[in-house]
Parts: structure tokens; sequence; C-alpha cells
């Protein structure tokens, strides 16, 4: 099993969909987790963290499943602009844990008029 | 400078050829990373390095050297490059252990 696994996609909704990511980690002694976003040719960008107990940022909310090992990221009113990679990154260290990041391979999300 | 800065932003190399990509950052971030993004493979992390003065090795690192002589410069030294070398490469820092990466905007590398 990968240590960070996501569905690769592609998704393609209309605009005002609203789309759900899941990826699921092995580690369960993860202790950090991120939403990045990659538009085409370009570097990864921190979309957000994601919290114990979820977080919300707008159109956009993270939620972690700790007793399932997974992490998920609905996007409400889907925009055009939100067309892009979502990357899942997952710290499966403990302690100094420099280097122990590891990214999910990303879901490609098209959003069409 | 704001964030990181990579330089080339994208090389043609003869096989064989030594290269180094540059990467500085002004975040005064103790941790910074250098990983090589390839269709299919996602972001695999090449080395590392905590601090100033230590290096650790990544997922990929054959084929790759790095230093880290002070806090804000990180460079990616390939003493001889290859064809599977081809990538994007992207730089990133971090404040802390349990922080989000900052990337650098990548080097498009193709090694002929």
């Amino acid at each position: 099993r990968k240590e960070v696994e996501q569905d690769p996609g592609p998704f393609n909704v209309p605009e005002g969909a609203t789309v759900a990511f899941n990826c699921t980690y092995s580690n369960s002694a993860s202790q950090s987790f991120f939403w990045y976003r990659q538009d085409c040719r370009k570097e990864p960008k921190l979309l957000m963290s994601v919290y114990s107990s979820g977080n919300e940022d707008g159109r956009f909310t993270a939620q972690l499943n700790r007793a399932s090992q997974y992490i998920s990221l609905l996007i409400r009113d889907s925009k055009l602009s939100d067309s892009a990679t979502y990357l899942c990154v997952v710290n499966h260290g403990g302690g100094t844990s420099y280097g122990k990041l590891t990214f999910g391979q990303g879901t490609i999300l098209t959003v069409h008029p | 400078i704001a964030g990181i800065t990579q330089a080339p932003t994208s090389q043609i190399l003869a096989a064989g050829r030594r290269m180094t990509l540059r990467c500085t950052q002004d975040m005064r971030h103790n941790a910074m990373y250098w990983y090589r993004q390839d269709l299919g493979l996602g972001l695999r992390l090449i080395h590392y390095s905590n601090t100033a003065g230590t290096t650790g090795k990544g997922e990929v690192p054959d084929g790759y050297s790095v230093s880290r002589a002070n806090t804000d410069d990180f460079p990616l030294t390939l003493a001889s490059a290859v064809p599977s070398q081809t990538s994007v490469y992207f730089c990133a820092s971090s404040a802390t252990d349990n922080s989000p990466l900052h990337f650098g905007n990548g080097t498009r590398l193709t090694v002929t």
C-alpha cells in the first residue's frame, strides 16, 4: 500500500457543483496534513492545513478522520478558476521529522462552464 | 527577493555535464528541501536539510548532492547528468518540521 493515495481523477464538474476528494494514508503516526493546489507548469501552493477538528476556508472544507486514516477536501460552488491538481500531503514522522512529508500523486479537477 | 527563488528557470544540458541548481530563501526557514516531479510519479524528495550545516537523503538521492553552508542557500548539484534526470525540480522550505512547505517556482531540466 502506498503511503499516501489519492484518486487521480480527472474530475470534470460544471460550475457551481460541489466536489469532494479523499486521500488515505498508511502511517497511523502521521501528525500533520495539508492540501496543496498545483496549476499546470507551476509550483504547488498551500491551499489549507487540515486540523483534527476539521476546518473551513470560504468554499473549501477539510476534514481528518484518524480512525480511518483519511483526509478529505470539499469544494462548494465550484469556479472555473478551481481547475487544478490538488495534492494531499502527509507528514508521517514523529518527533524530528524533517524530510518525512509524503505527497500524493494529485487529483485533477476540471470545472467547465 | 520574496520567498524562495530558484535559478535557472529552465536548462537544456548535455549528458555527462555538471550542473548546479540554485535555491535561495529569505524567510529564515530552518528546513529546506529538493523535490523532483515527474508525470505519473508525483513529487519525490531528493535531499533535505534540517538546518544550516546538516543535510539528509530523501527518497531518490542517487546522482545528486547538496550543501547547506548557510540558512538561505541550498544548491543541488548533478555531478554528471543523465537523461533520467530530466525533470522539473522544486526547492522548498519550511519553518519547522510540522509547518507547510513553501515552494520555489521550479527549474525545468532537460538532459539530452
